[in-house]
């Protein structure tokens, strides 16, 4: 099983520019999540899905927007990058019960730099 | 609002010591509590749960027990092993969804 598959691993981005980061699943999970990981702050929570055409927002969802079309695929889109987004940034999926199964699965994360 | 506070790393042990990682959490109701486990290189795995008080969660050797009285839920392990060093995190989810992570404890295994 591939499980969460997240691309690019690394991007690096000039102040301005804008870039997606695709995130798919093949689990057939309803609830996925977009965080951010910055050194030493844990993981923030950016967007999240509850199932296809539902998105709602995180903790920090400001200069990000998302999809999700269909239940696999949930990219994550930066506008106007500035050098505050640069992070390690993870794609999850979980069952649709929610979180009381406590089981997120993450993909490998995506290494992103804002010069 | 939540929170979750683990206790500050890096934390660096030799092989065969006994292992203790503080979390501690600040929620409304009766939240479920988690540990998850980064290795280099990788994602987050769920390491082990507890739903309720008095529960404890256990694998791989790894125990933590959900303390509603201490609001706490500290990881222990009896013998680390090199293969453990990774970062720790302790994490919570309470409504809407979502969960609430700590900042993460490095820990480093020494041969």
């Amino acid at each position: 099983n591939a499980g969460v598959t997240q691309t690019p691993k690394f991007r690096i981005l000039k102040i301005g520019q804008s870039m997606t980061l695709q995130c798919t699943q093949d689990m057939n999970h309803n609830y996925m999540y977009w965080y951010r990981q910055d050194p030493g702050m844990g993981l923030k929570l950016i967007y999240y899905s509850v199932g296809a055409g539902i998105t709602d927002k995180g903790e920090v969802p400001n200069g990000y927007n998302v999809s999700r079309s269909t239940t696999e695929d949930f990219p994550l889109r930066l506008e106007l990058a500035a050098p505050s987004q640069t992070s390690v940034y993870f794609c999850a999926s979980s069952y649709g019960t929610g979180l009381n199964t406590g089981e997120l699965f993450f993909g490998e994360g995506s290494r992103l730099t804002v010069l | 609002g939540n929170s979750v506070t683990q206790m500050e790393g890096p934390v660096t042990l030799s092989e065969e010591a006994f292992l203790t990682i503080n979390c501690t959490y600040t929620a409304t109701g009766y939240p479920s509590l988690f540990w998850y486990v980064q290795y280099p290189g990788e994602g987050l795995q769920l390491l082990l749960k507890a739903t309720k008080a008095d529960d404890k969660g256990s694998n791989k050797g790894f125990e933590a027990t959900y303390r509603k009285e201490t609001t706490s839920f500290h990881l222990e392990k009896g013998s680390v092993q090199v293969s453990d060093s990774a970062v720790y995190f302790c994490a919570l989810a309470g409504s809407a969804r979502q969960l609430t992570f700590g900042s993460g404890t490095q820990l480093t295994v020494l041969p």
